[in-house]
């Protein structure tokens, strides 16, 4: 059974970072692309960022970009997601995702159950 | 601009049948899509890639009640035999060079 299960969110300042982890497991971690995924209270669905299996091929959102870090990790079948320079619009539930098809970008086949991320002074 | 537009709203009986409305953005008409589900206070679930001729690839087990079909630049999703748990957001997603895009979701309200 494909379980993903995130964790290291919680409650972070302004201009603060946070490490968040995905752990993988019932299938084989290093064979496909991972994203990130975020859900603002009561909005909709916010795609993050996207890292290709063997890390060759890595995404962001404009959104995100020069602030968060994907990387994975094949040897401990897990994802990462560093967050840096927070802000509050940044507060939202990260789920990753595991993709599908072969491309890098492509749909998304199974998701965690996601960690809540709130930035807040 | 590769873009996705959703109702926010849809509503139906329980028994009953409702079909869901994705739209690509001009000029992408040709995209596949895939459907997610998002129960209450729980994370999406994956049911379905829906591609333009309206071939689809439905997760695991998702039920014979959910089914895809496609025209022109519309994407759908249609539920047979509501249930109260089909109650739900239903988001699609779709992808393009080196990003994903969402749409904004519809609430689907069984009654």
């Amino acid at each position: 059974e494909v379980q993903l299960v995130e964790s290291g969110g919680g409650l972070v300042k302004p201009g603060g970072s946070l490490r968040l982890s995905c752990a993988a497991s019932g299938f084989t971690f290093s064979s496909y692309s991972m994203n990130w995924v975020r859900q603002a209270p009561g909005k909709g669905l916010e795609w993050v960022s996207s890292i290709s299996s063997s890390s060759s091929y890595i995404y962001y959102a404009d959104s995100v970009k020069g602030r968060f870090t994907i990387s994975r990790d094949n040897a401990k079948n897990s994802l990462y997601l560093q967050m840096n320079s927070l802000r509050a619009e940044d507060t939202a539930v990260y789920y990753c995702a595991r993709v599908g098809g072969l491309g890098v970008v492509d749909y998304f086949d199974y998701w965690g159950q996601g960690t809540l991320v709130t930035v807040s002074s | 601009q590769l873009v996705l537009t959703q109702s926010p709203s849809a509503s139906a009986s329980l028994g009953a049948s409702v079909k869901l409305t994705c739209t690509l953005s001009s000029g992408h008409s040709s995209y596949a899509i895939a459907w997610h589900q998002q129960q209450p206070e729980k994370g999406p679930r994956y049911l379905m890639k829906l591609n333009s001729d309206g071939s689809h690839s439905k997760g695991d087990g998702i039920p014979d009640r959910f089914s895809g079909s496609s025209s022109g630049a519309e994407r759908y999703l249609t539920i047979s035999s509501l249930q109260s748990e089909d109650e739900a957001d239903y988001y699609c997603q779709t992808w393009g060079t080196g990003h994903v895009v969402f749409g904004g979701g519809t609430k689907l309200t069984v009654l």
